[in-house]
């Protein structure tokens, strides 16, 4: 089993829609979690981290699941400039970061 | 630009020969990381630097990738005697390297390299 896993996508949905994504992780010890956005041929860039009580940052939400082992994104009112891979990461401390194979996002007008 | 650097951008080499990548971090952070990274595949890593000192490098980093970061500033990788399959993305990251919101790591452009 991979240390963390992501469903590959695509996801293709229209303007406006909400879209969510899973990650799930197999290290128990795991204790950091972070959302990465990457836009074709670019470099992998920090959208979110995510907190045990779960967080927001705008039309951003992130949740953990610890006893089940998954990180959630859900992206509300999707727009055009939203359509990148979606990487799920996650840290044990004092580890190497370990990254999922990345969930694929198209936003259709 | 204060962010993340690395050089060249672009390489392409013939089978057997060696490269070498530079990555410079942003300043004031302490940890670097490099990372691999092909086509419909999340970035792997490969090892991380504290300062100048190596402290982890994964099973993928085979005798011919070497690493250094000799004065805890930028850092190259080599890879010598390149195959085919070295054919990849490498990605420069740096942190703060503390506990919490410091350990966020910000992404270099990349290099991407071309084994023929």
């Amino acid at each position: 089993r991979k240390e963390v896993e992501q469903d590959p996508g695509p996801f293709n949905v229209p303007e406006g829609a909400t879209v969510a994504f899973n990650c799930t992780y197999s290290n128990s010890a795991s204790q950091s979690f972070f959302w990465y956005r990457q836009d074709c041929r670019k470099e992998p860039k920090l959208l979110m981290s995510v907190y045990s009580s779960g967080n927001e940052d705008g039309r951003f939400t992130a949740q953990l699941n610890r006893a089940s082992q998954y990180i959630s994104l859900l992206i509300r009112d999707s727009k055009l400039s939203d359509s990148a891979t979606y990487l799920c990461v996650v840290r044990i401390y004092g580890q190497n970061f370990v990254f999922g194979p990345g969930t694929r996002l198209s936003v259709l007008p | 630009d204060t962010g993340v650097s690395q050089d060249p951008r672009h390489k392409i080499t013939k089978r057997g020969q060696n490269v070498t990548f530079r990555c410079d971090p942003i300043s004031e952070h302490n940890r670097l990381y490099w990372y691999r990274q092909t086509l419909g595949q999340g970035p792997e890593f490969l090892t991380y630097f504290q300062n100048e000192a190596q402290l982890e490098k994964s099973r993928l980093l085979s005798d011919r990738f070497s690493a250094e970061r000799p004065k805890g500033s930028f850092s190259t990788l080599e890879i010598q005697r390149t195959e085919q399959g070295d054919s990849a993305m490498y990605l420069c990251a740096s942190s703060l390297g503390v506990a919490g919101a410091g350990n966020e790591q910000f992404f270099g452009p990349g290099t991407r390299l071309t084994v023929l």
